[in-house]
């Protein structure tokens, strides 16, 4: 059964923080997606990597298929960063599937 | 570039009503598809239509239909709206196949709020 768990469920931490949020999956897959979820609904695409790391910005994503894992990373965080972030494997179809999400919340 | 347009934002039906939910992205994607999502779920896919004329059901397809139209627009239809169809719907686009880097990720409609009394 493809299936995937993100930790933590909820995080909050002090502005300047280093961030780490985490997504485990249950299979192989081909590539993995992270997502930015606002307040207001929206979703931005941050990432999608099948090997190694991406750097974009204070984001920076990894992923080690071995291990079946990824983490997602925000250096110097920012209350602009506060938002859900949703990982989403690809399980080799059309058909990602998607975490629950990871919600983040950055104090001044 | 408008990228990825859903209409309408906000919809309240009674059970039994139909209604469209309208999607169009202007940048060339192969692939659409429409998600729901639901308090305390992850994102869960309706349909999907890897290309024009093309269309395959997801995890929930079960009240609902879809038409890709044209490489555009990809619109998804409940003909009999039941109160367990109350949610967010997302239509989504992507290039399926490219060799730009980063260029095959996901692009989101910001979403359309339907309520089912």
């Amino acid at each position: 059964k493809n299936e995937v768990e993100q930790s933590p469920q909820n995080l909050t931490a002090q502005e300047g923080e280093f961030i780490t949020i985490n997504c485990s999956y249950s299979v192989g897959i081909s590539a993995l997606h992270w997502l930015q979820q606002h307040p207001g609904g929206g979703i931005v695409s941050l990432f999608m990597l099948s090997s190694g790391k991406k750097k974009h910005g204070r984001l920076i994503a990894t992923i080690n298929i071995q291990e079946k894992h990824s983490s997602l990373h925000i250096t110097a965080s920012h209350p602009r960063d506060s938002a859900v972030y949703i990982c989403a494997p690809n399980f080799g179809n059309e058909k990602l599937t998607f975490g629950t999400g990871t919600r983040l919340t950055i104090i001044p | 570039n408008a990228g990825v347009t859903q209409n309408p934002k906000f919809q309240v039906l009674k059970t039994g009503q139909s209604m469209t939910l309208q999607c169009a992205q202007d940048m060339n994607h192969n692939s659409m598809y429409w998600y729901r999502q639901d308090p305390g779920m992850g994102l869960r896919l309706i349909y999907y239509s890897a290309s024009e004329g093309t269309t395959d059901k997801g995890e929930v397809p079960n009240g609902y239909n879809v038409s890709r139209l044209n490489k555009r627009e990809f619109s998804l239809r409940l003909e009999s709206a039941a109160p367990s169809q109350t949610s967010v719907y997302f239509c989504a686009s992507r290039i399926q196949f490219s060799v730009i880097p980063g260029a095959n990720v996901l692009t989101f409609g910001a979403g359309s709020r339907l309520t089912v009394l």
